[in-house]
């Protein structure tokens, strides 16, 4: 089965601390994306990456950056959290264009 | 921007009264996913519909995918408690993005 695991299911950070949050996955998948949940406003994608060093950005990157340095690894990272930050945060892997596997997710609340 | 939207955003039924949940595109769509979403867990995928007028059955569940591929629908017949989530739609155009529905979240009463 396809594996993807997040690091943390949930932290509390405090406003301008950086935050890491680290995806891995274990089925040699190309592709990997960043989402946040929020209710009301479903999965709104942050990040996605093609390829280990290649990212693009998604529909609301801005607050946010990524890092893929290797092929199962794909981290988000917020540079100075905001209250407004505050969400799960989803990771997907998927290899061409097809089904999605999610990790767990990671709860950040951001005081 | 491409969007995706999906309707209700809620429903509430009663065991055994059938279900549907209705996504449209702004643009066309390559293809269209769905997932469902468990209270407290992640989205795990159910189908993948690609070709225009598309129907999938998966038990009780029916899947269609519009003429024009730009809205899909997904249909319950008699809902069961084990159907409670939030269901997604996820349009994929063919720019590795896939945009997702808002989502709606199904509630079953026994």
């Amino acid at each position: 089965d396809v594996k993807v695991t997040q690091s943390s299911r949930y932290l509390v950070k405090r406003t301008g601390e950086k935050v890491f949050l680290e995806c891995v996955q274990d089925m040699d998948h190309e592709n990997m994306f960043w989402y946040r949940q929020d209710p009301g406003l479903g999965l709104r994608l942050i990040y996605f990456s093609y390829d280990v060093k290649m990212k693009e950005k998604g529909d609301i990157p801005e607050g946010y950056s990524v890092s893929r340095e290797k092929k199962e690894r794909f981290s988000l990272i917020l540079e100075s959290a905001s209250t407004n930050q505050t969400s799960m945060y989803l990771c997907a892997s998927c290899r061409a264009p097809g089904e999605l596997f999610f990790g767990e997710g990671s709860r950040l609340t951001v005081l | 921007g491409q969007q995706v939207m999906q309707i209700p955003q809620y429903q509430h039924v009663q065991e055994g009264e059938d279900f549907t949940t209705y996504c449209n595109s702004s643009t066309t769509l390559s293809n269209i996913q769905w997932y469902k979403q468990r209270p407290g867990g992640h989205p795990v995928f159910l189908i993948q519909l690609v070709k225009s007028g598309e129907v999938k059955k998966q038990k009780r569940l029916t899947f269609q995918f519009g003429e024009a591929k730009k809205n899909s629908s997904l249909h319950i017949t008699a809902t069961q408690t084990t159907d409670v989530g939030t269901y997604f739609c996820a349009g994929f155009s063919g720019t590795y993005k896939y945009i997702f529905g808002t989502g709606t979240r199904l509630k079953v009463l026994a």
